[in-house]
């Protein structure tokens, strides 16, 4: 168990919709970063955020959006969902600056399938 | 731009052979970070190891061992004597900067089968 938590585990919708992925980082990380994986681009670095702010944006698209809370935990908005999207979604966290680690450690990760 | 290279796309080994996967990078920073994830069956990412860019010393775990050449932008990664449980995907990863806090720019992955 990483410490990490991810919510929900599996998630089925159609396209067209919107969903929200939730994300609660190991006691005391203050970096949290969103990746997606799929089949045929492998795993891909979204978005990561630093005490509740934007740090580093990757491949993610406009129509995804996130935030941190003042709490630490995060939140990927996925919407106007497409066939495409359809991937597992992993959060990760890791201590941030000035830390003696910097490991990052992965939630279970959101299964998103959009039909 | 960096660039995480795992040229083998799948291995299958008989139980107790060794094994080694091949992992090559690329980045223009003189400070970074390797990493190595195994990704079992059940679907989640187990850190393995972190190096970083200054320390070439190679390592080893129990049956896992790592021998990182910067001369060669290589991070290769050596099973022992492997077992059923070694059988998983494994992706090498890099993080550029002297935090370590930067996003991971992982490889393809390389999916390894131990047959017993």
């Amino acid at each position: 168990d990483s410490g990490v938590t991810q919510t929900p585990k599996h998630l089925i919708t159609a396209t067209g919709q919107r969903v929200t992925l939730r994300c609660s980082p190991r006691s005391g990380d203050l970096s949290v970063y969103w990746y997606q994986q799929s089949l045929d681009q492998g795993l891909q670095f979204l978005i990561q955020y630093y005490n509740g702010e934007e740090r580093a944006k990757g491949n993610i698209l406009e129509r995804f959006s996130a935030q941190q809370f003042p709490d630490l935990h995060s939140e990927l908005n996925l919407s106007s969902l497409e066939l495409g999207d359809s991937a597992l979604y992993f959060c990760a966290s890791s201590a941030g600056q000035f830390s003696s680690y910097n490991e990052q450690f992965f939630g279970p990760g959101t299964r998103l399938t959009v039909l | 731009a960096q660039k995480v290279t795992q040229a083998q796309t799948e291995i299958s080994v008989v139980e107790k052979e060794d094994v080694t996967l091949d992992c090559v990078y690329e980045t223009r920073d003189t400070t970074y970070y390797l990493f190595w994830y195994k990704q079992p069956p059940s679907g989640e990412l187990v850190f393995l190891i972190r190096r970083n860019s200054f320390d070439e010393q190679n390592e080893i775990s129990g049956r896992y061992s790592w021998n990182f050449q910067k001369s060669t932008s290589s991070f290769n990664f050596t099973i022992t004597a492997s077992q059923v449980v070694d059988s998983a995907v494994y992706f090498c990863a890099l993080s550029e900067g002297n935090s370590g806090n930067t996003p991971l720019v992982f490889g393809k992955g390389t999916r390894l089968s131990v047959i017993a």
